[in-house]
């Protein structure tokens, strides 16, 4: 079993729609980050969120933290093709050990 | 550019080969992280170096060895290395553990 289960693991969508991608977990965690990657490129920090219910926005990405701190998900709204990308949600786990789930990979098609 | 420099960008070596991939952190972080990445496997934890020190280990091989030096870049060296090594290589860092790093651009290495 992954310690992150991130769903759905593939979406192709058209340019303005919206969709939600979502990372769960059984353990409870202090915080837990989402990052876009490009291919090619290192992954980027798009937010980290640290308290339960926590809602967090960056422009069209809205990022909320489970209220038990188990689980997060990301919400785009009116997706255009620069989000395309592999999300990935990530955690710090067993004091300083750091473990990534699998990724979304998104596709936006025009 | 987000700071973190790796160096080099492509690799390509003969298996049974030793090879070096080099991390210099962003201005101010004190933490090294390296991943490794692979079609199959993703993002993988290998090792964290804190100011010079090891941190935290994650799946990192025996034939892998990692060091941070006193000007707080870090060098990966990878031994006896073998065709399911080929990937790419991240190193990130961070100014504390737990709030999300900074990656470089990455190191990809092949074997052959």
């Amino acid at each position: 079993t992954q310690l992150l289960e991130q769903s759905p693991q593939f979406l192709s969508i058209q340019e303005g729609e919206n969709l939600t991608v979502y990372c769960n977990s059984s353990s409870v965690f202090s915080s837990l980050q989402w990052y876009r990657q490009e291919p090619g490129e290192g992954p980027v920090l798009l937010v980290t969120v640290v308290t339960g219910g926590e809602v967090k926005k960056l422009k069209r990405l809205t990022f909320q933290f489970g209220d038990a701190r188990k689980d997060s998900s990301l919400h785009i709204t009116a997706a255009q093709t620069g989000d395309t990308g592999l999300y990935l949600c990530a955690v710090n786990y067993n004091f300083n050990k750091f473990y990534f789930g699998s990724g979304t990979k998104l596709n936006v098609k025009p | 550019d987000s700071g973190v420099t790796q160096t080099p960008k492509h690799l390509i070596t003969a298996t049974g080969q030793r090879v070096t991939l080099r991390c210099s952190p962003r201005s101010g972080d004190l933490s090294v992280y390296w991943y490794q990445q692979s079609l199959d496997q993703g993002l993988q934890f290998l090792i964290q170096y804190y100011n010079g020190e090891e941190r935290a280990k994650g799946n990192i091989l025996e034939r892998f060895s990692a060091q941070q030096f006193p000007d707080l870049h870090s060098e990966l060296n990878l031994s006896s290395l073998e065709l399911g090594d080929s990937a790419l290589y991240f190193c990130a860092s961070s100014v504390e553990s737990g709030y999300g790093y900074t990656f470089g651009s990455g190191t990809r290495l092949t074997v052959v």
